[in-house]
């Protein structure tokens, strides 16, 4: 079946400007997570989404970072005013479940540059 | 708070080559271990997991055991091809973190023919 898909794959804007970045997560998939890998990085968690509970915004590093999940399913994450360190790959994951155990299955990414 | 800590790459080997990649962790419950990679050009695909002390998982020639009592879940392989190419990250997961998967910095292996 179709994997977790991004869009777009890539994404270059001007410092100032708002972007936005979709998620379209697996089928049936309750839970939802964001993550941005900078170059040569780890990767740094942002926010996840389990079914209709509250998200953990935990690791958005700023107000400047929001994101929303429609329906259960769709993701966009919204990243205003950008500045050059937004620079990055960001990731999307999506899990059947929210669980200690659970395999998470990650999109291509979307890679961002602010110039 | 939890923490993955990975040895530091890239690490490179000729093909056949035994391979090793250490993982430590840091964490206050009881977590899931996880060792994901991304091959050049696609994006991160689970490797194998142990949810619990002395689980090995295995996978592709792959296998790593939970270790409890070093914190250990180091990944090794016998013999390397070079399609093993890839960054490997090493991640936890555990209740009293939010269920949140922390994952480490990731060790890029290149494996020459």
């Amino acid at each position: 079946g179709a994997g977790v898909s991004q869009s777009p794959s890539n994404k270059v804007t001007e410092k100032g400007k708002d972007v936005e970045l979709r998620c379209d997560p697996i089928s049936g998939h309750t839970a939802l997570y964001w993550y941005r890998q900078s170059l040569g990085q780890g990767l740094e968690f942002l926010i996840y989404f389990q079914g209709n509970s509250a998200p953990d915004k935990s690791g958005l590093p700023s107000d400047r970072f929001s994101a929303e999940r429609t329906g259960g399913s769709v993701s966009t994450l919204t990243i205003q005013r950008t500045q050059q360190e937004d620079s990055a790959v960001y990731l999307c994951a999506s899990s059947l479940y929210r669980d200690i155990g659970e395999t998470q299955y990650f999109g291509p990414g979307t890679r961002l540059l602010v110039l | 708070g939890n923490s993955v800590t990975q040895m530091e790459g890239p690490v490179t080997l000729s093909e056949e080559a035994f391979l090793t990649i250490n993982c430590t962790y840091t964490a206050t419950g009881y977590p899931s271990l996880f060792w994901y990679v991304q091959y050049p050009g696609e994006g991160l695909q689970l490797l194998l997991k142990a949810t619990k002390a002395d689980d090995k998982g295995s996978n592709k020639g792959f296998e790593a055991t939970y270790r409890k009592e070093t914190t250990s879940f180091h990944l090794e392989k016998g013999s390397v091809q070079v399609s093993d190419s890839a960054v490997y990250f090493c991640a936890l997961s555990d209740q009293s973190g939010g269920f949140k998967t922390i994952f480490g910095a990731g060790t890029r292996l290149f494996v020459k023919a």
